[in-house]
């Protein structure tokens, strides 16, 4: 098993300009996340689905936008790429009878 | 007050030293992370327990679940165990400790 993987591993977008971080699981999990951790800090919870066709607000999804056609795929889209979205971009999952999340390598963005 | 808080906030020790993380929670848990993260580098599942303790090679953790308390303990630690260790709250969500950066010194 690959376990998380994440696509790319690094982007530099100019302002204004729009991506998709992609990130794929082939562990059958339910539980997707999508983390930002910028320069010295914590994580942060973007965007989560608990299945395929739902998903949900976290703490800073202000400029994102997710979607969860299937179970393995979970990509991130980013619409007007703004300076303050430079960040290390991580995907996690877990199955629905655990609560241990899977970490992908991570996306390092850099929004100039 | 975050809801999960850690220390020491940095923590420097000699190689071969007994390091003690603690963790501190005011949330209700379902079980608790422990997760390191490299310089640079991705992040990795420790331990998730809910009850009394659990150990991996020079790992061990402890969980009270009366006191709300939680330890991340290295034996005979090395610089290859130089990282930010974060504690996480799990449930539907984790809420994140806010991590401790261990730098061993040969």
């Amino acid at each position: 098993n690959a376990g998380v993987t994440q696509t790319p591993k690094f982007r530099i977008l100019k302002i204004g300009q729009s991506m998709t971080l992609q990130c794929t699981q082939d562990m059958n999990h339910n539980y997707m996340y999508w983390y930002r951790q910028d320069p010295g800090m914590g994580l942060k919870l973007i965007y989560y689905s608990v299945g395929a066709g739902i998903t949900d607000k976290g703490e800073v999804p202000n400029g994102y936008n997710v979607s969860r056609s299937t179970t393995e795929d979970f990509p991130l889209r980013l619409e007007l790429a703004a300076p303050s979205q430079t960040s290390v971009y991580f995907c996690a999952s877990r199955s629905t009878g655990t609560y241990e999340q899977y970490f992908g390598p991570g996306t390092r963005l850099t929004v100039t | 007050k975050n809801e999960v808080e850690q220390s020491p906030q940095n923590l420097t020790a000699q190689e071969g030293e007994f390091i003690t993380i603690n963790c501190s929670y005011s949330v209700g848990i379902s079980a608790l992370h422990w997760l390191q993260q490299h310089p640079g580098g991705g992040i990795v599942s420790l331990f998730m327990l809910s009850s009394g303790k659990k150990k991996h090679g020079r790992l061990i953790a402890t969980i009270n679940i009366q006191e709300k308390h939680s330890s991340l303990h290295i034996t005979a630690s090395h610089p290859r165990d130089s990282a930010v260790y974060i504690c996480a709250v799990a449930g539907e969500k984790l809420t994140f400790g806010t991590g401790t950066r261990l730098t061993i010194i040969p």
